[in-house]
């Protein structure tokens, strides 16, 4: 089938090395930002998130950095796995308590053994 | 737990049919959201469903496209008179409450193909 992948940007890499995958967005109003998974033929899947006020979360292999003076994200995911090949995606709200996400195109990650 | 389900996963339909889409969020989320996936693209946000109060309806491409949310719970997407440009992902997410930092948790989405 068709893989929504395939027009993204994306990132090759071996297993075992660490990822890095990159977001940038545009409204410094921004105060959530979240990654999300998506393997071929499924949802979205919630990895990790971070709030405006912070600078750096970690999860299980894992690590969000914002920097917010170039509005820059990123998403960096340690010793990858060819289960973590998918697209990549990263999402803000755009306002203050404000539910509905912006999400940006994103990249996907190809893992080779 | 059960997560937020679809239905159906695939539909293929003639260009000026109309198709509803159906989505069951996860039980208790207050919240309810529709996104739109063209390939290769990102989430398109359609609609958004909290509690009782009025839907937010601002990304909606035409008036061709309505959802409803029944009960506060299940909700359904309409797209009538469908053309070719509609096929894409249709996806559904709910989360717990309103709020910008909730969790949107993700079915697995309706593939729609218009010949």
């Amino acid at each position: 089938g068709e893989s929504v992948g395939l027009h993204l940007p994306t990132l090759s890499v071996q297993e075992g090395d660490n990822s890095i995958i990159n977001c940038a967005y545009s409204n410094s109003a921004s105060d959530y930002f979240i990654w999300y998974k998506q393997e071929s033929g499924k949802g979205p899947q919630f990895i990790i998130d971070i709030r405006s006020n912070m600078d750096k979360r970690q999860g299980q292999r894992v690590t969000v950095l914002l920097n917010k003076t170039v509005k820059h994200l990123s998403l960096q995911i340690a010793a990858t796995q060819p289960g973590d090949s998918a697209v990549y995606f990263c999402a803000e709200n755009r306002r203050s308590g404000y539910s509905t996400l912006t999400f940006g195109k994103g990249t996907m990650l190809l893992v080779s053994p | 737990g059960a997560g937020v389900s679809q239905s159906p996963s695939n539909k293929v339909t003639e260009k000026g049919k109309d198709v509803e889409l159906r989505c069951d969020p996860i039980s208790g989320h207050t919240a309810l959201y529709w996104y739109r996936q063209s390939l290769g693209q990102g989430l398109e946000f359609l609609i958004y469903f909290q509690g009782n109060s009025a839907p937010d309806k601002s990304g909606l491409p035409s008036d061709r496209f309505s959802a409803e949310r029944t009960g506060g719970s299940v909700s359904t997407l309409t797209i009538q008179r469908t053309q070719q440009e509609d096929s894409a992902v249709y996806l559904c997410a709910s989360s717990p409450n309103r709020g910008g930092t909730d969790t949107q948790y993700f079915g697995p989405g309706t593939r729609l193909t218009v010949l």
